[in-house]
């Protein structure tokens, strides 16, 4: 079964210092999201790409987080620099197309920021 | 106002009986709604999708939606204990295809 595949699954890094993280989609699915999700809350979503472009990044905080998908297949998150309140789980998820609402997530990246 | 809003729960069931969960929007706008499940340390994946007013069936699951009230919920009959979980909540807003998500209630089936 085609999945989502994220890593590192794990992250643990200092506050100011600069994090990644990578996302392929499933074969064939044009959309592809970025969450966060903070323990206790519903994912929060960063960024979204329809193939290579940015469609909606109103809730990435542009001074710290950048977010591309160069060929429109896999996907790179970076944050730079670190602060705590970037704990969090980071979830990439990926669609057929816009507005289908039927989202398959990765198993999610886990980031402690120290 | 937050804009979705769901009972964060703990909600506990006991095995065999309904399971109510919840959920109002404020984007009257909004014509798809989604319940995502989520395992306790897992990712979310989608378990319902309901469009219409009225009744969706699936299986144990029904998912209610009244747009009028700007209210959803979603059923679950015969409760297992591998229903134990959060159901997360997830109107698309009109025009823009975006899924918000709620903080999800968290259900808990007792054996």
């Amino acid at each position: 079964e085609a999945e989502v595949a994220q890593s590192p699954r794990y992250k643990i890094t200092e506050k100011s210092q600069a994090v990644a993280f990578w996302c392929d989609p499933i074969s064939g699915h044009a959309t592809l999201y970025w969450y966060r999700q903070i323990l206790g809350q519903g994912p929060e979503l960063l960024v979204q790409f329809q193939d290579e472009s940015v469609v909606d990044d109103s809730q990435l905080p542009k001074d710290r987080f950048s977010a591309e998908r160069l060929k429109g297949v896999d996907s790179t998150l970076k944050i730079q620099p670190a602060e705590l309140g970037d704990s969090a789980m980071y979830l990439c998820a990926s669609s057929l197309a816009r507005g289908t609402g039927e989202l398959f997530f990765g198993e999610g990246s886990r980031l402690t920021v120290l | 106002q937050k804009e979705v809003e769901q009972n964060s729960g703990p909600l506990s069931v006991p095995e065999g009986a309904i399971a109510s969960l919840n959920c109002t929007y404020s984007d009257r706008g909004s014509q798809s709604f989604f319940w995502y499940r989520q395992y306790s340390g897992k990712s979310p994946e989608l378990i319902m999708s309901i469009y219409s007013n009225g009744d969706k069936e699936d299986g144990r699951f029904t998912a209610q939606l009244n747009k009028a009230s700007q209210y959803v919920s979603l059923l679950i009959r015969d409760s297992q204990p591998s229903d134990s979980a959060t159901y997360l909540c997830a109107p698309e807003g009109l025009g823009n295809e975006k899924l918000t998500f709620g903080t999800g209630t968290r259900l808990t089936i007792i054996p």
